[in-house]
């Protein structure tokens, strides 16, 4: 149980073109989902807390007018980068708590976005 | 901005041996978890321990936390080649959100 997937897995656009990234939890509510960001060989760094049928919430430093994050359901919830540039290439990684459970995240797979 | 820093930064072992990581953080929290990352996927949650547990067994894992140093170690027995991988620390404050620290690489040749 407690699956989250991520799609797609890998992307390739042009600079100027928008990316939606899905963030689904298969098996379990999730009225919270949070949206990373990861460098290659570095850590994650949390981009934005998604709440069911409100709006996200955004780190110190991350444009929400260039991230925008949707969370409709209690099972999907989206990240659309807008206007991409190539230094928004990176890995994107999604997490979700489940209803019940107030401490642990379950994580997608994650999106590897290559603007070019 | 990251609170874990795990030390050491990458870690190479053979088929066998035990393997340790550490990881020190800042303020107070409530749980400290452990997470393994292979190279271009996701985080799998390996354990989760609480400010008021000291350690905690999960198969081969071994889980200590100790909140006056505001430290936490990940032992790993009899390492297989199948856990290389990179090792995250994080920690809750009571927001539900988690703070990653730098991770730990940890090669197991066989």
């Amino acid at each position: 149980g407690a699956v989250v997937s991520q799609h797609p897995s890998w992307v390739i656009c042009k600079s100027g073109t928008s990316v939606k990234i899905e963030c689904r939890s298969l098996d379990f509510q999730a009225t919270t989902m949070f949206w990373y960001r990861q460098f290659p060989k570095q850590s994650l760094m949390l981009m934005a807390t998604s709440n069911e049928g409100s709006k996200a919430t955004y780190e110190q430093g991350v444009e929400k007018d260039k991230f925008l994050i949707n969370h409709a359901s209690l099972t999907l919830s989206t990240l659309t980068v807008t206007s991409a540039h190539p230094e928004d290439s990176s890995f994107y990684i999604c997490s979700a708590r489940a209803h019940l459970s107030t401490d642990t995240q379950y994580f997608g797979p994650g999106t590897r976005l290559t603007v070019l | 901005s990251q609170q874990g820093e795990e030390d050491p930064q990458a870690l190479s072992i053979q088929e066998g041996e035990n393997a340790t990581m550490n990881c020190s953080y800042k303020t107070s929290i409530n749980n400290l978890q452990w997470y393994r990352q292979n190279s271009g996927r996701g985080l799998v949650h390996l354990i989760l321990i609480r400010s008021n547990e000291r350690e905690k067994h999960s198969g081969r894992l071994r889980v200590t936390l100790d909140t006056s140093k505001k430290s936490s170690s990940l032992l790993i027995t009899a390492s297989r080649a199948a856990d290389t991988a990179s090792y995250f620390c994080a920690t809750s404050a009571g927001s539900y959100q988690l703070t990653f620290g730098k991770g730990t690489k940890l090669s197991v040749i066989p």
